[in-house]
């Protein structure tokens, strides 16, 4: 089941720069796209999300954008900072009840000071 | 801030053995869930529960696995007979509306089972 995928593992940036994170999907049902964020041993914790019906979602430093027509979405933060660096997980879910979030396969940021 | 909790932190256990992961949802959240993550391998949905019953669960999900709310607060899953591949990060989470949109997540059960 590949729904999400996002085909680079890991990502270095150096500090202050931009981090641009890239997400696609197959599934043309889903109506919201999510960010987790998860530190080792710890739970996913939700980033940003946008709903499929939008093109952008802004949240401090970090944005979503969503291209529904190339099925891509893209986790812009700028700028990056040490702080940052985790596994960075898409996710997609569907509306209406009880709806459970298929994740992608994750990408390891680093920013580096 | 609201945070889902889960215990314990870490389990080993027999194969064979029966183990129940338990959970705390947000204490407004009417949407429960449970996730796994294998190593090395992606996050993956294993049952959503609503108004006391299962509203959806995945292939994973068979009938070695149940969960329930056996009060006003606690959210368990429990596992009648554990296998080898049962190892695995295992993921509480909550959600206050019926959306997938927002749902947060406990920091994990680490299961080993030997």
């Amino acid at each position: 089941d590949q729904q999400v995928k996002q085909n680079s593992p890991s990502l270095s940036v150096q500090e202050g720069r931009i981090s641009i994170l890239n997400c696609d999907y197959t599934n043309s049902m889903f109506d919201y796209f999510l960010w987790y964020k998860k530190y080792p041993a710890e739970g996913p914790t939700f980033l940003i999300s946008i709903s499929s019906i939008k093109d952008k979602n802004e949240d401090g430093r970090f944005t979503v954008f969503l291209n529904k027509s190339a099925k891509h979405l893209s986790l812009h933060i700028v700028p990056s900072q040490p702080g940052d660096s985790a596994v960075y997980f898409c996710a997609a879910s569907r509306a209406g009840g009880y709806q459970k979030v298929t994740f992608g396969t994750g990408t390891k940021l680093q920013v580096i000071p | 801030e609201p945070e889902v909790t889960q215990t314990p932190s870490h389990q080993v256990t027999q194969m064979g053995q029966e183990v129940i992961l338990r959970c705390v949802p947000i204490s407004n959240h009417l949407y429960f869930y449970w996730y796994r993550q294998i190593l090395g391998q992606k996050v993956e949905f294993l049952v959503s529960f609503y108004n006391n019953e299962i509203s959806e669960k995945s292939e994973i999900f068979d009938d070695q696995f149940s969960v329930e709310r056996p009060d006003g607060s606690n959210f368990t899953l429990k596992i009648r007979s554990t296998k080898l591949e049962d190892s695995a990060m295992y993921f509480c989470a909550s959600s206050e509306n019926a959306g997938g949109e927002t749902q947060y997540f406990g920091p994990g059960t680490r299961l080993l089972v030997l």
